[in-house]
Order: structure tokens, then C-alpha cells, then sequence
């Protein structure tokens, strides 16, 4: 079993819509969350950044952690064509210092 | 202010060959982290640096190795290269070790291509 589990899709939705991404993982050491966004032929980028349990939001972004449940999301509201990428989980423990990433969801927003 | 910047860009090798990637981090951090993004198996850590000394490990052979050097940028060497270590080799810096909420900035990437 993966630490980290994320759908890889592929998610196709019109324009607007409201997107929800989810991961679960399974080590209960997890502390810190965050969600990269990668277009294509780039390097991943941070969209955001959660320690522990809680809700974050950053203009038409929101991300929730679980940790009771072992479960995060990212939602984008009124989605743009240019939020079209693969979006990836990912957590750390305390002091680990390396990320576990989940596969990634591709992600394509139809104008 | 200028990203974390990696070269080449592109690199093909045959089986058997080494590799070398290098990596520029962003200016001022001192730690320098390198992931492999494998063709459906997402990003999976290979190794850590910070002011010049691995400080983690992946689960990788020990043919990748790398170091940093003392201006923080570092290099990563795949030796006796096989078919699957074809992927898109990721570069990441960040300010600190100290504190494991600091951000990784990642560079573009270098596609590396075994035949």
C-alpha cells in the first residue's frame, strides 16, 4: 500500500465548476500538507501549505485536512481554463524534510 | 529573483552510461533536495543536502549518488544507467534544514532518456 493515495484521473469539467481534489494517506506521523500545482513540461509549484488539522483558503482555493480521517482535499472554486494541470498532494512528518508526493491528479478545465 | 534553475535541460544516455544533473538552488537557501518523477509513479524523494553533507536518503541504489557543493549547488550522478531510470529528475531548494515547514521551491526539471 502506498503511503499516499491520490486519483490520478483524468478530471475534465466545464468552466466555473467547482473541482475537489482528495488524497488519504496512511502514516499517522503526517504533520505538514501541501498541494502543488505542475503544468506541463515544468516543475511543480506550491498552491498551498496546511500544518495539521484545519481548513486554509487562498482566493479561489481551499484546502482541508483530516487527520482523523487520514484525509485532505483541495477545492477550486469558479475554475479557469488556466487552472488546466496535474495537481499533487503531498506531506511530511516533523523534521523528515522529504515530501511524500501522491501520484497526481490531471486536471482539465473546458472553456 | 531568479528560481531554482537545473541543467540540461534534456540528456540521453544508453544503458550503461552515467548521468550527471546539476542544480542551481534559489539564492541564500542552503538545502537542496532531488526527486524522481517516473512515468505514472508521481514524485519519489532520492536525496537531501544541506550545507554540503547528505542528510536523507531514499529508497534508491546506491548507483545515485550526488553532492553539494559549497556555493549549495548541487549534482546528481546516476551511474551504470538502466531503461527505467528514464524520468524527469526534479530539483528542489529550500531556506533551512532546521525546520520541517520550509518551503521546496522546485526547478523545471531535467528529462533524462535511457536507450
Amino acid at each position: 500500500q502506498k503511503e499516499v493515495e491520490q486519483d490520478p484521473g483524468p478530471l475534465s469539467v466545464p468552466e466555473g465548476a467547482i473541482v475537489s481534489l482528495n488524497c488519504t494517506y496512511s502514516n499517522s506521523a503526517f504533520q505538514y500538507f501541501m498541494w502543488y500545482r505542475q503544468y506541463s513540461r515544468k516543475g511543480p509549484e506550491l498552491l498551498m501549505y496546511t500544518y495539521s488539522s484545519g481548513n486554509k483558503e487562498d482566493g479561489r482555493f481551499t484546502a482541508q485536512v483530516d487527520k482523523s480521517s487520514k484525509y485532505i482535499s483541495l477545492f477550486i472554486r469558479d475554475s479557469q481554463p488556466s487552472d488546466s494541470a496535474t495537481y499533487l498532494c503531498a506531506m511530511s512528518g516533523m523534521g523528515a524534510q522529504k515530501l511524500v508526493f501522491g501520484q497526481g491528479t490531471r486536471l482539465t478545465i473546458n472553456p | 529573483e531568479a528560481g531554482v534553475t537545473q541543467s540540461p535541460t534534456h540528456l540521453i544516455k544508453t544503458r550503461g552510461q552515467q548521468a550527471t544533473l546539476r542544480c542551481s538552488p534559489i539564492s541564500g537557501h542552503t538545502s537542496v533536495y532531488w526527486y524522481q518523477q517516473a512515468l505514472g509513479l508521481g514524485l519519489q524523494f532520492l536525496l537531501w543536502y544541506d550545507e554540503g553533507e547528505e542528510r536523507n536518503r531514499g529508497n534508491f541504489p546506491p548507483r545515485f549518488s550526488g553532492r553539494q557543493f559549497p556555493n549549495y549547488s548541487s549534482e546528481l550522478n546516476v551511474n551504470a544507467l538502466e531503461l527505467e531510470d528514464s524520468a524527469l529528475y526534479l530539483c528542489a531548494s529550500s531556506l533551512a534544514r532546521d525546520s520541517a515547514t520550509d518551503t521546496q521551491y522546485f526547478g523545471p526539471g531535467t528529462r533524462l532518456t535511457v536507450l
